[in-house]
């Protein structure tokens, strides 16, 4: 079958770096997403990434290893409007969008 | 209005009743979804649309029942609900073709109670 897997929570101090992993066994690769949702709004698109290696959004990164079936967004200076969950996704082979549960970050002071 | 909207965005209703969820979306896109949304779960894809057609549907039971009257209005009727179908109901545009790129953006939910 196919799997999404992240830590289910994340804690982190305001101005500090975070890490969510995500790793995937699927059937075929066509990208992998990240979307940011609050509690109780809608999820929102942060990235997309199809190639190996590094894309930078300002405070937000995403990472991808297609050979490790490995992504992770690291976080920079974070904020207390960091505080979301963070879910993972990754279309197959079929274009089908896979689901992670999603990682809960809470962000301290 | 801009983005994706959905009414109501909570709804409490009996096992008995009838009532319907709508989604609206305003950025020209060609395909809908609808998604099913529990606790430490994940998304779980119930129903698309791309150009008004029903391209999928993954073995949701008949108490769920979508209609998609044009490419910018998506609704899904509820009836006869179980308890276990308490969850956030989301729906989701794009503009589908055959990219992996095709970013899916999201409405902000029908948190549904069923008693």
């Amino acid at each position: 079958g196919q799997n999404i897997d992240q830590p289910t929570e994340m804690t982190a101090t305001e101005g500090a770096i975070v890490q969510i992993n995500c790793t995937y066994q699927t059937s075929g690769f066509n990208g992998l997403f990240w979307y940011q949702q609050h509690a109780g709004e809608a999820p929102t698109f942060l990235s997309y990434n199809v190639l190996d290696g590094l894309e930078e959004k300002g405070r937000f990164s995403s990472f991808l290893s297609r050979s490790k079936g490995y992504s992770y967004l690291l976080l920079k200076e974070l904020q207390m409007k960091d505080s979301a969950s963070y879910l993972c996704a990754v279309r197959d082979k079929d274009y089908q969008l896979i689901w992670g549960a999603g990682t809960k970050l809470i962000i301290k002071p | 209005e801009t983005g994706v909207t959905q009414t109501p965005r909570h709804l409490v209703m009996g096992m008995t009743n009838k009532k319907s969820l709508k989604c609206e979306q305003h950025l020209g896109h060609n395909a809908m979804y609808w998604y099913k949304q529990s606790a430490k779960k994940p998304l779980e894809l119930m129903f698309v649309y791309s150009l008004e057609e029903r391209v999928e549907n993954n073995s949701v039971p008949s108490r769920f029942s979508p209609e998609c009257p044009n490419s910018s209005h998506l609704f899904l009727h509820l009836h006869t609900l179980q308890p276990e179908d308490s969850a956030l109901y989301l729906c989701a545009s794009s503009q589908a073709g055959l990219a992996g790129s095709d970013t899916q953006y999201f409405g902000p939910g029908t948190r549904l109670t069923v008693l």
